[in-house]
């Protein structure tokens, strides 16, 4: 059964200064990874999704990476800003079962001071 | 980019009433619609995937009895809370999978209070 596991469950930085959020997962069968934003009482905001067969996607100032041999993932942000505040989510999707069948972490709650 | 709306944003009821939760994707047809809770703390969790015109697949431990799931076209899934208890008080997330492209977007979220 895939558990995703996210280390810190909270995080406070300087406005500046460059993060990795860390995302690991039981099961190294997964079909992709995702990872996602949550804004306070909000809903979920896809922010990159790593196929099985790719070890990383950019996007802007966010970096993630996948090593499916030791079932982690990282999510790497580059000066980081006060609107980068939110709860960031990584979400393993298996082969089989249906597409909406992702296996989420709780999470890391960030906070960037300004 | 698409958008997928959930009414209500927020909503209170009292314990023992039903209570429905509408997730319409705005400007593409969705041919499958999930939805999740998610308590809070917790990871959000998958309850059901919904079928336009056809029966809700329950996730395992969902009741479907409880919990009805209607997607009766390709815009609309309607999830309704039955005889709703203070434990049932949680986040819904509804979420898309545009018949097009594939690709899945996410509902702002219904916060459901039970009292």
């Amino acid at each position: 059964k895939q558990e995703v596991t996210q280390i810190p469950a909270a995080l406070s930085v300087p406005e500046g200064e460059n993060l990795v959020l860390n995302c690991s997962f039981t099961d190294s069968a997964i079909y992709n990874l995702q990872w996602f934003r949550q804004d306070p009482g909000k809903g979920l905001t896809s922010l990159l999704l790593i196929q099985s067969s790719q070890r990383e996607q950019t996007s802007g100032r966010l970096n993630a990476s996948l090593d499916k041999s030791s079932g982690r993932s990282t999510l790497y942000i580059a000066a980081s800003q006060p609107g980068d505040s939110a709860t960031y989510l990584c979400a393993a999707r298996n082969y089989g079962g249906s597409q909406g069948n992702l296996i989420f972490g709780k999470g890391t709650k960030l906070s960037v001071k300004p | 980019g698409a958008v997928v709306s959930q009414h209500p944003s927020r909503v209170i009821c009292k314990s023992g009433t039903s209570v429905k939760i509408e997730c319409r994707s705005l400007d593409f047809q969705a041919t499958t619609m999930f939805w999740y809770r998610q308590f809070p703390k917790k990871s959000l969790m998958l309850m059901a995937t919904s079928n336009e015109g056809s029966k809700a697949t329950y996730e395992q431990g969902v009741e479907k009895d409880k919990f009805l799931i209607n997607h009766a076209s390709l815009t609309l899934s309607t999830l309704t809370v039955t005889s709703a208890h203070p434990e049932d008080s949680s986040f819904y997330i509804c979420s898309a999978i545009s018949g097009l492209t594939y690709e899945q977007y996410f509902g702002p979220g219904t916060r459901l209070t039970v009292t």
